[in-house]
């Protein structure tokens, strides 16, 4: 079983704000990054160190950490945002690295 | 712009040894502070660490393959390899190759993927 947990399904009408989160106890000493994943394509790093984007990636999405849990943002979600969300970390050792389950994003 | 691409056989048999290659162009896996990642995904699931290997030649292996993974480079071909011994039908599954930028869990760079399936 994974040690950072998410949800499997959001959904989010055009246009709004949603929140996918990530819970795990490794996230209290370590960053989450965040990926993209459309069917058939490799993942894309959208959100590394926390907060941060790489070149390329819209601003709407944001990353945010609290205790156990990061957050993945997306704030005026389009149609292209639909895809898998995944989420990693540093396992609380240090030394190896673990993927959330995944969220599947729907925008409706 | 950094470019990783999987290469190796698309059907192995069980019980045998998996080995797929990565070759990094457009830069260099000795390059500091990177790591270089193998990750895999079955058919409808989601994703899984293998291990790394840090440009110093350190590697790291998720402790549930570790038993049967080896990572190595080749700093003059520029490329990683992996080898996953003693293949199930459950290590059917993309395998991706990916570069971990100054964090072991920051893969910045990935390669497509390339499907392997276990089977006699």
């Amino acid at each position: 079983s994974s040690e950072l947990t998410q949800d499997p399904a959001v959904s989010v009408a055009l246009g709004q704000t949603v929140r996918i989160t990530c819970q795990g106890d490794s996230l209290r000493n370590y960053y989450a990054t965040w990926y993209q994943q459309k069917p058939r394509q490799a993942p894309l790093l959208v959100i590394y160190a926390q907060d941060n984007r790489p070149s390329g990636i819209p601003d709407r999405f944001s990353g945010s950490s609290s205790g156990n849990t990061a957050s993945l943002t997306i704030t005026g979600a389009q149609a292209e945002d639909e895809a898998d969300y995944y989420c990693n970390s540093r396992d609380s050792s240090g030394s190896r690295v673990v993927f959330g389950g995944g969220t599947k994003l729907t925008v409706l | 712009q950094l470019q990783l691409q999987e290469s190796g056989p698309g059907l192995v048999k069980p019980s045998e040894t998996l080995s797929l290659t990565c070759t990094v162009s457009g830069g260099s896996i000795s390059s500091s502070s990177y790591y270089w990642g193998w990750i895999r995904q079955p058919p409808g699931k989601g994703l899984e660490w293998i291990g790394s290997i840090y440009y110093s030649g350190s590697t790291f292996y998720n402790p549930s393959l570790k038993s049967r993974v080896t990572i190595f480079g080749d700093t003059s071909k520029n490329q990683f390899s992996l080898k996953l011994s003693s293949v199930t039908a459950a290590d059917t599954a993309v395998y991706y190759c990916a570069r971990g930028a100054y964090n072991l869990a920051n893969f910045d760079y990935w390669g497509q993927g390339t499907l392997v399936t276990v089977s006699s």
